[in-house]
């Protein structure tokens, strides 16, 4: 099946520092992942829809130049949080939609990754 | 505003009993609802979706049933399980062009916790 897979599953660092989450579909092509926001017992919330090899269009409310966010390749996005601060401390999570996968076309399913637990000093 | 509304918060049931999840959409251009399992630490894994020209969707021991002139919608977990111990979301989304996009983007519930007790 569909795996999407996140890495770091967990970080730790101090307030100011700058973090990368990578997303990666493993055995599938993703013109499009999704990033999403989950506080503890909490929904998920999409921060930004990222787009290979365009922008990333941003919810509103979500602050593009904290999160930056690249799809450089078919198979990876990047979320950047900058000078990251407490209140950023989160669980983050990607997902991606493999358009070719099983499912009933246009509507095949999203795969989430693991999520990535960030926690800013 | 939100979109998508699910109930009950949290749930106990008994194993071997039926779990219900209900939920209810306001957006008429919803048209295609899935629902997500999520243990603690790990993302949502698909359990099973809906579009809406059918009133029932059976997956093993999960069904999902649609009511489009209510906009609401629900799961039922049967001879539920201790292992189905996890937190379940509904979701919904609109579709589109291919592509993505923007289009695609779901929208989820607040999510229940189940709790079956052995």
């Amino acid at each position: 099946g569909a795996v999407v897979s996140q890495h770091p599953s967990w970080v730790i660092c101090k307030s100011g520092t700058s973090v990368k989450i990578e997303c990666r579909s493993l055995d599938f092509q993703a013109t499009t992942m999704f990033w999403y926001r989950q506080f503890p017992k909490q929904s998920l919330m999409l921060m930004a829809t990222s787009n290979e090899g365009s922008k990333a269009t941003y919810e509103q409310g979500v602050e593009k130049d904290k999160f930056l966010i690249n799809h450089a390749s078919l198979t990876l996005s990047t979320l950047t949080v900058t000078s990251a601060h407490p209140e950023d401390s989160s669980f983050y999570i990607c997902s991606a939609r493999d358009l070719w996968g099983p499912g009933d076309w246009p509507y095949q399913p999203q795969h989430f990754g693991d999520g990535t637990r960030l926690s800013i000093l | 505003q939100q979109q998508v509304k699910q109930s009950p918060q949290s749930l106990i049931v008994q194993k071997g009993g039926i779990s219900i999840i209900n939920c209810a959409y306001e957006n008429t251009a919803f048209d295609y609802f899935p629902w997500y399992q999520q243990f603690p630490g790990k993302g949502p894994a698909l359990l099973i979706a809906i579009r809406p020209d059918v009133s029932e969707k059976k997956e093993g021991r999960f069904t999902i049933s649609f009511n489009k002139s209510a906009k609401q919608f629900s799961l039922h977990i049967m001879d539920s399980q201790p292992g189905d111990s996890a937190t379940y979301f509904c979701a919904a989304s609109q579709g589109g062009p291919v592509g993505g996009g923007s289009n695609y983007k779901l929208t989820f519930g607040k999510g229940t916790l189940l709790t079956v007790n052995p």
